[in-house]
Order: structure tokens, then sequence, then C-alpha cells
């Protein structure tokens, strides 16, 4: 499968405790997008990036959120000390270059805190 | 600022039925409005793009510049068109980002 793909799919932790979620994108794709969805909503922009470079952060990501993408390739989201309102559906997405290019979307990280 | 409106969070049908799911955006540039869908079970994905005017899967969409409108229509209803649907809007704030900002979705169910 050479889509977007996403680890883990599922992860159940207590409040306060660090999560970190990866995705790889799709190979030549150098755009890469965090999304969070939560219930009865459509997914909502977080960060932005070009290649290794972190473009743009939406005010959803607050200061315990943290996104890498190390060399380019995969990228890491980071939340510390978690909060039971981050649970939420993270979805990350990736597009090749070319403006308005079409975004593909991994299957999601679905994140409960309790 | 841009914003995506899907009016229906449910829409029910019978086979063979037309189909029509709404989608109102506000957006001060020049739109260009996506459909993607989600299957049980599945990951998002696009179903059309206004700019390339295709017919996928049977569904026609038609960005309505003047009622600020992009409605997704079908017009035979097939069972295995049941799926959630968003309505998206691809916003340039600058660069080459184009972050897409998502309607809330209209889950279609379509009975036998």
């Amino acid at each position: 499968d050479t889509g977007v793909s996403q680890d883990p799919r599922h992860k159940i932790t207590k409040r306060g405790q660090n999560v970190t979620f990866r995705c790889d994108p799709i190979s030549e794709h150098n755009r890469l997008y965090w999304y969070r969805q939560t219930l009865g909503q459509g997914p909502e922009f977080l960060t932005y990036f070009q290649n290794e470079a972190q473009l743009e952060k939406s005010r959803l990501l607050s200061d315990r959120f943290s996104a890498e993408r190390p060399k380019g390739s995969f990228s890491t989201l980071e939340i510390q000390r978690t909060e039971q309102g981050d649970s939420a559906m993270y979805l990350c997405a990736s597009s090749p270059s070319g403006r308005r290019e079409t975004q593909y979307f991994g299957p999601g990280t679905r994140l409960l805190v309790l | 600022a841009q914003r995506v409106t899907q009016p229906e969070k449910l829409l029910s049908v019978f086979k063979g039925a037309p189909v029509e799911l709404k989608c109102n955006y506000s957006y001060s540039g020049s739109p260009e409005l996506f459909w993607y869908v989600q299957y049980s079970r599945q990951r998002l994905q696009l179903l059309l793009r206004h700019i390339s005017r295709e017919s996928i899967k049977g569904f026609t969409a038609d960005l309505n510049k003047g009622e600020t409108s992009f409605h997704l229509k079908k017009p035979f209803a097939q069972e295995e068109d049941s799926a959630m649907y968003y309505c998206a809007l691809p916003v340039n704030s600058g660069g080459s980002n184009y972050k897409l900002t998502f309607g809330k979705g209209t889950l279609l169910t379509v009975n036998p």
C-alpha cells in the first residue's frame, strides 16, 4: 500500500500523559498536513509542513502540541500533558507540489484521553 | 473569513431516487471546491473537484458563484453511495499552504 500511513491507529491514555503519533506520507509528496476531527465535525487544520519546514500552525495547536518533520519525510505529532479535550481523531494528509493539489489522507489515529 | 456550510447532518433516500447534498461557502477569493467521501471503516478520499468538471461514480457538482454553492448531485442513488460526505475549500494563507476548510459533513443513507 503506497498511501499515507499513520501509527498507531488507536491510543488510549490517561490525562497528563504524553503521546506521540507518526505519519508517513506518500513518498514523493513534499507537503504534509495535520488535521483534527472531533465528533460531529469536519476535520480542522492543525499544522502544515513544506518538506522539513513547519510553515503554519493553527491557533488550535496549543503549546502542549509539537510537530516535526525531520528530513522532510515522516512526521510526528506530540501532545504533552494530555487533557480530556484532546480526545479526537488526528488525521495526516500529504500532497505533491502544485497549486491546490489534492490532499491524500491517512486512516487517522483515534486518541481517547481518560 | 472562509467558511463551508453543509446544512444537512443526515440525508436518507431510497435506492434509485435522486440525491442532492448541499454545500454553501463563504470565501473572498476565487474558490476551488472539493467533495471528499468517507465510506464505513475507510479513510477520507477525494470524490471530485469542481475544476476537473468530472462525473465520478455518477456524482456531479457545479460551482455556482452567484449562490456561493457547490451542491453534489446524483440522479439515481445506489446503496453503495451510503457514506459521509464532506465539502471542502482550500484556503491559501500565503506561500504553498492550501489548508482545507471542511464542512461538518452529511451522512447519506441509501435504503434498499
